[in-house]
């Protein structure tokens, strides 16, 4: 069964303090490792697909990557309105194209 | 506004009762997914729907089933609701087609349903 896992659970940064969320996850064969940001009451959204080892995509202060076992989203120098829950999920190979979900990551950014 | 729409927004309803929750699709794409969010669970993956068809199906209740129409909008139909069944429901769509980034899938806003 795929399994994915986010930690820490919560972090709090004060504006400027660059830090990296981590996921860990286990599937029999990896389609795309997504990203997304969700806002409290808010639908989740899209911040990036991965498909391959040693694959790095960035967006503005963002920047994720990806290893055979896990994947880092990076924040550089975060600002308050990146505070969100960040949400990590892997694709499998094979028909089914279901999104498996780790529980999230909840980034509090202090100005 | 990932132009997946959802309605209605909340929900308020009682035990035992039976709700409908629509979705309507980013133009262009044929996969629908429906998805539970709850405080404990984190996102569940329901059902998916490509292009009028069940696709595949996830950990969804017997008292839970769903469609997609000609238009291409779904919905999702809950019966016989439990407080247990109280959670954000999103859909989500999808080009449908396998390979690269038409396989990312665009989430609706949700709609929250609180069964008392």
């Amino acid at each position: 069964e795929d399994q994915v896992t986010q930690s820490p659970e919560a972090l709090r940064l004060q504006e400027g303090e660059s830090s990296s969320l981590n996921c860990s996850y286990t599937v029999s064969g990896l389609r795309g490792l997504f990203w997304y940001r969700q806002d409290p009451g808010k639908g989740p959204e899209f911040l990036f697909t991965l498909y391959s080892a040693g694959e790095e995509k960035e967006k503005e202060r963002l920047k994720a990557t990806l290893t055979k076992k896990e994947s880092f989203l990076h924040i550089t120098a975060p600002k308050p309105e990146d505070s969100a829950t960040y949400l990590c999920a892997v694709q499998a190979t094979g028909a089914n194209s279901k999104l498996t979900f780790g529980k999230g990551i909840t980034l509090s950014v202090r100005p | 506004d990932s132009g997946v729409t959802q309605t209605p927004k909340h929900l308020i309803t009682a035990t035992g009762q039976r709700v409908t929750l629509r979705c309507s699709p980013r133009s262009g794409d044929l996969s629908v997914y429906w998805y539970q969010q709850s405080l404990d669970q984190g996102l569940q993956f329901l059902i998916q729907y490509y292009n009028g068809e069940e696709r595949a199906k996830g950990n969804i209740l017997e008292r839970f089933s769903a469609q997609q129409f000609p238009d291409l909008h779904s919905e999702l139909n809950l019966s016989s609701l439990e407080l247990g069944d109280s959670a954000l429901y999103f859909c989500a769509s999808s080009d449908g087609r396998t390979g690269g980034e038409r396989e990312t899938q665009y989430f609706g806003p949700g709609t929250r349903l609180l069964v008392l």
